[in-house]
């Protein structure tokens, strides 16, 4: 049974740092790894997806790596802003089973 | 539609009530879940759709829990005899395909149910 560990579980930054957030996971059989935000009370809104063929995928200041063969995803932010805090959270699919990891709190103060 | 829609998106219940939740996946959608988040919790697989196949049912909690997809489409989950635990956000998400790696998955807003 695939497990997803995210770590930090709750990260706090001064705007305008770069930070890094770890995805790991079990088996490294998977179909794609994704990054979501969620914002408190919200849904979930899709941020980068990595195929398994991919290494990284990049969109603005964020930036999605995966090593499938250490069971690793880093989820890099440049340049944090106030705007960017909320609830980080990777999903890994192999076969018709998507899990998630509990997620990363970030809040980033101005 | 242009995305995942959910409703309602809230629900106030007393407790043992039947509720049900909708869910209207993207159009050509083949994949739908169900999943579950308590307060501060992650999210919790319930049950998912893949086709005419048929579901994996092995998230759902108890037999108070079920679901169903008519026309390969519209996704309704039902709670029976609701009690507070059952208060949670319930998120739908949909996806082109199964298997393969070309596609992700685009959640719902959730609806927020809350046992009285």
């Amino acid at each position: 049974k695939q497990e997803v560990t995210q770590i930090p579980a709750a990260l706090s930054v001064p705007e305008g740092e770069n930070l890094v957030l770890n995805c790991s996971f079990t088996d490294s059989a998977i179909y794609n790894l994704q990054w979501f935000r969620q914002d408190p009370g919200k849904g979930l809104t899709s941020l980068l997806l990595i195929q398994s063929s991919q290494r990284e995928q990049t969109s603005g200041r964020l930036n999605a790596s995966l090593d499938k063969s250490s069971g690793r995803s880093t989820l890099y932010i440049a340049a944090s802003q106030p705007g960017d805090s909320a609830t980080y959270l990777c999903a890994v699919t192999n076969n018709n089973d998507m899990r998630f990891g509990a997620g990363t709190r970030l809040t980033v103060k101005p | 539609g242009a995305g995942v829609s959910q409703s309602p998106s809230n629900k106030v219940t007393e407790k043992g009530k039947d509720v049900e939740l909708r869910c209207d996946p993207i159009s050509g959608h083949t994949a739908l879940y169900w999943y579950r988040q308590s307060l501060g919790q992650g999210l919790e697989f319930l049950i998912y759709f893949q086709g005419n196949s048929a579901p994996d049912k092995s998230g759902l909690p108890s037999d108070r829990f079920s679901a169903e997809r008519t026309g390969g489409s519209v996704s309704t989950l039902t709670i029976q005899r609701t009690q507070q635990e059952d208060s949670a956000v319930y998120l739908c998400a949909s996806s082109p395909r199964r298997d393969t790696s070309n596609y992700g998955y685009t959640f719902g807003s959730g609806t927020r149910l809350t046992v009285v």
